[in-house]
Parts: C-alpha cells; structure tokens; sequence
C-alpha cells in the first residue's frame, strides 16, 4: 500500500486566498484525522471522520475551516479565508477502527506545509 | 475530558538508556500509544499498551499502569538516530501529549 498521501506537500499562498489540502487515506481504514502541528501548540487534532462521517470537529479553530469526506477514499480541508497565524504543518492520518481496547494505529501522511504570507 | 502529560526535552547520551514519561487522565481509557516523530516527518507508531505490564519492541518498551494513570517509554542503546520527538496517545488517538524532544549527544 502506498499509505497515507497527502497534497500539495508545500503550499505558499497569500493571506486572504482560499487553500484546499488532501487527503487520500490508506484503502480499508474507517477513520480519519487532520491534526494541525506548530512550533507553540504542537500537535492539535482539528476534526476527525469516522466511516465518512464527522465524529470530532471541536478542534476546528474557526469558521474558516472547513473539512469533507464525501467518500472513503478522499478528504479535503479547506482554509477560506487564510490567514498568517494558519501557518503550520498539517497532517492527514487514517487508521481502522475496530472498537474497543485495540491498537488503531493511526498512519500518517508526509504532511503539508502551509505558509500564509 | 483527557489530557497528557510529559517532559518537554530529555537529553542522553550514545549507549545510554532513557525513560520518557506520560501521565494522563482520560475517559474510556483503552490503553497508551507511542509514536516517534524525526524533525521535518510525520508521527509514526513505536508501541502500545493495552493491560499493566512491559511490551519489548527491539529496543524500545514501553510500560503501563492503568492504576496510576501512568505509562513511559523505555529505549535502550540509544543511537544518534532516535534524536526525536516522541508523544503518548490513547489508541483512539484524538489527542496527543506535547510530547518529548530526546536529544542524543555522543
């Protein structure tokens, strides 16, 4: 398997432009998490997906963000309008969930590096 | 609610054995997850935790106590390469400690 892929890796946008990143998670896993990682606040979980569906997304800063999984095999997140402080490093991770007390790994993507001037 | 809790560095030396502990307090607890993260990559898994007791991986362990809400990580024959983050999970993995910056010096 080609695990989790995410693009674009590198991403230089100006503030105030709408950015989409993606996400292809890993073929047979049912969960899926877009984590936001800096310098100041280390790794957060922004929202995750469970079987397509959105569990989690207390994590979403602000309105501004925005996420979708319209299939099993594809997700986006959304900056609309970006702004400096969304600066950062945001990762994709899929894992399969089977319940209870079971490892669920989660297998991350390389990452995308945003950079809002 | 859930939160994690570990030193922020920690610095050994080559050859040495090192301890990164993780304290937590979280609801539903169904185990601890360690994951090593290099500067510049993602998070990969290292080891897991469901019961009390010690998991060997080579040269890495890690080690729980459901009791005392406490787990850590245990390497040994440190090299230069495991100069890197590492972070404690639960398996459902929706928040991660801080995280621990080892740094490994000759």
């Amino acid at each position: 398997d080609a695990g989790v892929i995410q693009s674009p890796r590198h991403e230089v946008t100006e503030m105030g432009q709408e950015v989409t990143l993606r996400c292809k998670p890993i073929s047979g896993h049912n969960s899926l998490f877009w984590y936001r990682q800096t310098m100041m606040r280390g790794l957060e979980l922004l929202i995750y997906f469970n079987n397509n569906v959105p569990i989690d997304d207390s994590g979403m800063p602000e309105d501004r963000f925005s996420a979708k999984m319209p299939n099993a095999s594809f997700s986006t997140l959304k900056i609309q309008p970006s702004e400096p402080r969304d600066s950062a490093v945001y990762f994709c991770a899929s894992s399969r969930n089977t319940g209870g007390a079971t490892k669920n790994i989660q297998y991350f993507g390389a990452g995308t590096r945003l950079s809002v001037l | 609610g859930q939160s994690l809790e570990q030193p922020s560095e920690v610095t050994a030396v080559e050859g040495a054995i090192v301890q990164i502990n993780c304290t937590y307090q979280t609801s539903g607890f169904y185990g601890l997850s360690w994951y090593q993260q290099h500067d510049g990559g993602a998070p990969t898994f290292l080891s897991y935790n469901a019961l009390d007791g010690l998991e060997e991986t080579g040269r890495f362990s890690s080690f729980l106590s459901r009791s005392d809400s406490y787990g850590y990580l245990l390497l040994q024959e440190l090299q230069m390469k495991d100069s890197a983050s590492y972070f404690c999970a639960p398996p459902r993995g929706t928040i991660f400690g801080a995280g621990t910056r080892l740094f490994v010096k000759a």
